[in-house]
């Protein structure tokens, strides 16, 4: 079966500090892997996407980067930080499994970043 | 660009009851799918059902089903014998070519007993 990991979760940061959150899948290979932020009370926006190492898609220009440096790993990151990064960070994948498709995407259980 | 929208913030059922939750979408393209997610305290997201925007027959999910109306861009989830761990944040979203999900901004489900 699959499983997917993100750490950690929970992270308290100050303003100006830089920013490095990870995401892992397990049991499933050449997966589309993407990152969202969900700020509070709201719904989930799209950040990043990558369909194979190396590529990486930026849906929303800011203060953060992605990087997929092997086919199982996405990685969040940011220099220094906004007290506006603050949020809830999803990792989520979608891939060819017994029973889903490249049109279902499986989510992991969250980073929850405050930026002080 | 396409959108998706939940008009109701919030909601409350009775343990048992049956519910409706609401949603519209806007989007070009005639191939897509639709999804409802769950959200509960948690904050783990949750696959409650899908439909494919090809088919015309209705998705169900045990106690969970849609009523997908193509023409007017409409996909309510209907979750029938309301339980108190149905209680969460409910987000509906919609994926085009791309594999990108768009989501609307939720609506919370409260379950009284």
């Amino acid at each position: 079966s699959q499983t997917i990991h993100q750490w950690p979760a929970t992270l308290v940061q100050p303003v100006g500090s830089p920013l490095s959150l990870e995401c892992t899948v397990e049991g499933t290979s050449n997966p589309n892997l993407y990152w969202y932020r969900q700020a509070a009370g709201r719904g989930l926006q799209l950040l990043f996407y990558s369909v194979g190492i190396g590529q990486i898609s930026s849906e929303v220009p800011q203060n953060l980067s992605a990087s997929r440096p092997q086919d199982r790993q996405f990685i969040l990151s940011s220099k220094k930080l906004l007290l506006s990064d603050s949020g809830f960070y999803l990792c989520a994948w979608s891939g060819r499994t017994s029973g889903s498709s490249y049109n279902e995407q499986f989510f992991g259980p969250g980073t929850r970043l405050t930026v002080l | 660009a396409q959108t998706v929208t939940q008009s109701q913030p919030e909601m409350s059922v009775q343990e048992a009851e049956t519910v409706t939750l609401s949603c519209t979408y806007d989007t070009s393209e005639s191939d897509y799918y639709l999804f409802w997610y769950k959200q509960p305290p948690s904050r783990q997201m949750i696959l409650v059902i899908r439909q494919e925007a090809y088919k015309q027959q209705n998705a169900t999910e045990n106690r969970f089903s849609v009523n997908f109306q193509k023409a007017a861009k409409s996909f309510s989830l209907k979750i029938s014998d309301s339980q108190l761990g149905d209680a969460a944040m409910y987000f509906c979203a919609l994926m085009e070519y791309g594999n990108k999900l768009v989501f609307g901004a939720g609506t919370i489900l409260r379950v009284k007993s």
